[in-house]
């Protein structure tokens, strides 16, 4: 199973870009990148996800390496209310039509005013 | 929008009792997973079920059943509540990769 490394902890001031790096050197070719985030006491909340072209939302941006061995989830302007635990994720199929996402440890970003 | 709800945010059991904890989603999910979540452990894969009636165990399984008998539930079964299985659990439904998570509920074993 493809594995993800991300930093353990991270600041950002409030209204400014934050970027949260991810690595995952051995993804294979047909397994996507997810984010997920979780705020304290509730339940993990889907954010994005792709496979090799660059993705944005309404809540982020996902940028893929061009090798897929890397990617920078991007809140354009933090906001207090995105202090949370952001979780890196390489989704793995798991026979009959369903896939497995496998949470680390994630990175805790704090938003400071 | 998904909405994943399950039965209780608190629950509080004593050793022995039986434990049910529920979960419904509302989207026509097939794909409906429970997890626990320990500090330190992260998120660990207790059961899935891809399918009405079907179940396939996950990392944990251990002390821990399951069941789906309609599409939009999906149940947690602790036949003998323990005190190790004081946790935050949490249910997801999915379609294709995407999983949707609950609230979670948080149960102590006393």
């Amino acid at each position: 199973d493809a594995k993800t490394t991300q930093p353990p902890s991270m600041d950002c001031a409030e209204g400014r870009a934050a970027n949260l790096p991810c690595n995952h050197s051995t993804i294979s070719g047909n397994e996507y990148v997810y984010w997920y985030r979780q705020i304290h006491s509730q339940g993990p909340q889907y954010i994005i996800h792709g496979l090799k072209n660059n993705e944005t939302n309404e809540m982020a941006s996902l940028i893929i390496t061009e090798d897929r061995k890397s990617s920078t989830l991007i809140l354009p302007h933090a906001t207090l209310r995105d202090t949370a635990v952001y979780y890196c994720i390489v989704r793995v199929y798991s026979g009959a039509g369903s896939y497995q996402l496998t949470f680390g440890k994630g990175t805790k970003l704090s938003v400071i005013p | 929008d998904v909405k994943v709800t399950q039965s209780s945010r608190y629950l509080v059991k004593r050793t022995g009792e039986k434990v049910f904890l529920e979960c419904v989603q509302d989207m026509d999910h097939e794909n409906m997973f429970w997890y626990r979540q320990d500090p330190g452990l992260g998120l660990r894969l207790i059961y899935f079920s891809y399918d009405v009636k079907m179940k396939e165990k996950g990392d944990i399984p251990e002390g821990y059943s399951v069941s789906r008998e309609k599409k939009e539930r999906f149940s947690l079964i602790l036949e003998s509540a323990s005190t190790n299985q004081t946790s935050m659990y949490l249910c997801a439904s999915s379609l294709l990769g995407t999983q949707y998570f609950g609230p979670g509920t948080r149960l102590t074993v006393l």
